[in-house]
This record gives structure tokens, C-alpha cells and sequence, in this order.
């Protein structure tokens, strides 16, 4: 089935540590892994993406870690900063859809 | 221009009342959503539109009905509505649909925020 599950539901860091949301998936023939982020009375923003063919990929403070093998991929945001604070969806691709984690209310400490 | 806008932010009616969501984007993008989200819950697929043709029905009750009057427009007729029908409802766009060689990114809007009594 259709099953991506996220983990944490929240996750509470001080101002300039990191911090890792972790997701896995059911469905081997998925093959593109966004993460969300979603702040406080907007629609959800794309801030990174990885597809299948990658490990790894990084954007300036943010990165997402895919193994394929196990069926997971990772967002990881060092030096948090309090306008980190929002909540993060991952997603996966199930054929033509994108079904999204339940998401990580993160909130950053200053 | 990296908007899609959607209007009313905010909507109360009656279960028997009838109203419309609209979304509007000029980007381009070849492919329209409905996306129906409630608190604390992730985004949940409703309908997808492709080349103004409906291409995914996410088995939603007959109560919303999609339309896509073109390429920039896409609306939601709602009639009949169940107070669980209560969320906020995302519209969202992307340069094509999903597919094996296309990366998928959603632009989406700010949602309006429905509420029925």
C-alpha cells in the first residue's frame, strides 16, 4: 500500500543545534523523496528533494539522506535557526501521486 | 511569477448551502490540485487535473465537484457539505503530473479555510 510514516511528531532543539527527521516508505519502485515545510497559516514550500539515482543531496544548512535499500531517507537542518520552526511533511511518490508523511512539528529554542 | 492564489481565504456556509473555491496560477503549469488538509494532518490528495482534463478522482464524495476552465483556473464547487467537511483546502500546481522522469514539485497556495455549520 500507499504507507509512508514519519517520526518524530515533534521535535523540540535549541537555537544552533540539528536536527533529523527520519521517514520510511513501503514501495520499492518509488523514485522521487520531497520534504515539505509548512509554516503557520500557508500552504506547504518545497525545500529540498532527492530522486532515486542519489544518496544524498545538500542545499546550504539543509540535507536529505536516501537508502534505498532500507526504504528510508532523512532531513537533516544544522545550525537551527527559530525561523526553522514549522512543520516538516516528507513525501514519497506512488506512482503518479505524491502521498506525504503525517509531519514533524519542529520548534527551535532560542 | 510563483503564485497560486486562491480565493476565499476564509468561508463559513450552511449544509445546505452551495459556494465555489477558486485557484489561479500563471505559471504555466500544466497540472492542477485539490488537496483537502485537517489539523495537524498532512495534506490529503483530492483530485488532480491534466491539460484541464480531470486525470485522478481520489474517490471523493459527489458533494465537491472540480472543474478546470483552463490552463490557469481551477475551481471547487461545493454543495451539500458535512460539518466534517470542515478544513482547510490546499490548491496546488506543478509544471506537469508525476511521472517516472519528472520531479513533481507542487507549488501550492495559501488554502481557504472552510467551515461548515
Amino acid at each position: 500500500g500507499e504507507n509512508v510514516e514519519q517520526h518524530p511528531s515533534t521535535l523540540s532543539v535549541q537555537e544552533g543545534d540539528s536536527a533529523v527527521i527520519k521517514c520510511t516508505y513501503s514501495d520499492s519502485a518509488s523514485n522521487y523523496f520531497p520534504w515539505y515545510k509548512q509554516e503557520l497559516g500557508k500552504g506547504p514550500q518545497l525545500i529540498i528533494d532527492i530522486r532515486s539515482n542519489v544518496g544524498e543531496k545538500k542545499d546550504q544548512r539543509i540535507a536529505v539522506t536516501l537508502n534505498k535499500t532500507a526504504k528510508h531517507f532523512s532531513l537533516h537542518i544544522t545550525e537551527t535557526q527559530p525561523e526553522d520552526s514549522a512543520v516538516y511533511f516528507c513525501a514519497v511518490s506512488y506512482g503518479n501521486k505524491l502521498v506525504f508523511g503525517a509531519g514533524t512539528i519542529l520548534r527551535v529554542k532560542s | 511569477d510563483t503564485e497560486v492564489t486562491q480565493t476565499p481565504k476564509h468561508l463559513v456556509m450552511g449544509m445546505t448551502n452551495k459556494k465555489s473555491l477558486k485557484c489561479e496560477q500563471h505559471m504555466g503549469h500544466r497540472a492542477m490540485y485539490w488537496y483537502k488538509q485537517k489539523a495537524k494532518k498532512p495534506p490529503e490528495l483530492m483530485f488532480v487535473y491534466s491539460y484541464e482534463k480531470l486525470s485522478i478522482n481520489e474517490s471523493v464524495p459527489s458533494r465537491f465537484s472540480p472543474e478546470c476552465p483552463n490552463s490557469s483556473l481551477l475551481n471547487l464547487h461545493l454543495h451539500a457539505l458535512q460539518p466534517e467537511d470542515s478544513a482547510l483546502y490546499l490548491c496546488a500546481s506543478s509544471q506537469d503530473v508525476l511521472w517516472q522522469g519528472n520531479t513533481g514539485e507542487l507549488f501550492f497556495g495559501e488554502g481557504s479555510r472552510l467551515t461548515v455549520l
